[in-house]
């Protein structure tokens, strides 16, 4: 079955533009994940949605960060006034359960 | 809070000898623990995980982890490396609270295969 998908795979971007990253979760799952992952570092938590809502967005680094779920399946994240510093692999993930997390492949964010 | 430490950040075996990738964690609430792994420009696949059952966990491509809860560690083994083994790998730790939760990960050990 098709697992998580991320669109777009690469974007570049200039110093304070705005960026869209977009994530197709697993058909069903009402659990939706962002994280980041910066060169040669683990994976570090943004934002959850159960649902519609966001659960937990205590990972968001600043207000220039925002992401959205409004039917409860496709999420996009959003990203104003972009920096240098927000460069880095932007992957999603979702899950049914409580205890497994699947994972799209991730966007590849350069800001130059 | 919740945090992991996974020491090394580069393990380099020889192919068909054992694989250890240290993983410790600290977690204010029971935990549920991860090993996923990254393959170059791939997303992240998860190898096992520990869900409060057997403190032994088999997972995928004949790794194992056992939970150590006196030692707060979670290792990952495999008897015998192979070359398609070398990739990265996370551990991670999430609330064991029975509902959807956010995952904490440690900084990756990369590990390298030779013949």
């Amino acid at each position: 079955g098709a697992g998580v998908s991320q669109t777009p795979s690469n974007k570049v971007t200039e110093k304070g533009k705005y960026v869209e990253l977009r994530c197709d979760p697993i058909s069903g799952h009402t659990a939706l994940y962002w994280y980041r992952q910066s060169l040669g570092q683990g994976p570090e938590f943004l934002i959850y949605f159960q649902g519609t809502g966001a659960a937990d967005d205590s990972g968001l680094p600043n207000d220039r960060f925002f992401a959205v779920r409004p039917e409860g399946s496709v999420s996009t994240l959003k990203i104003q006034r972009t920096e240098r510093g927000d460069s880095a692999v932007y992957l999603c993930a979702s899950s049914a359960s409580a205890n497994e997390q699947f994972f799209g492949p991730g966007t590849r964010l350069t800001v130059l | 809070a919740q945090s992991v430490t996974q020491l090394g950040s580069h393990v380099s075996v020889s192919e068909g000898a054992l694989v250890l990738l240290r993983c410790n964690y600290s977690s204010s609430v029971p935990p549920y623990l991860f090993w996923y792994v990254q393959y170059p420009n791939q997303g992240l696949q998860l190898l096992l995980k520990y869900t409060s059952a057997a403190t032994l966990v088999k997972g995928i491509n004949g790794f194992e982890a056992e939970f150590k809860k006196s030692e707060t560690s979670f290792h990952l083994t495999k008897p015998s490396a192979h070359m398609s083994d070398a990739a990265e790998y996370f551990c991670a730790v999430s609330r064991n609270t029975g509902t959807a939760s956010k995952l904490t990960f440690g900084t990756g050990t990369r590990l390298q295969v030779t013949l």
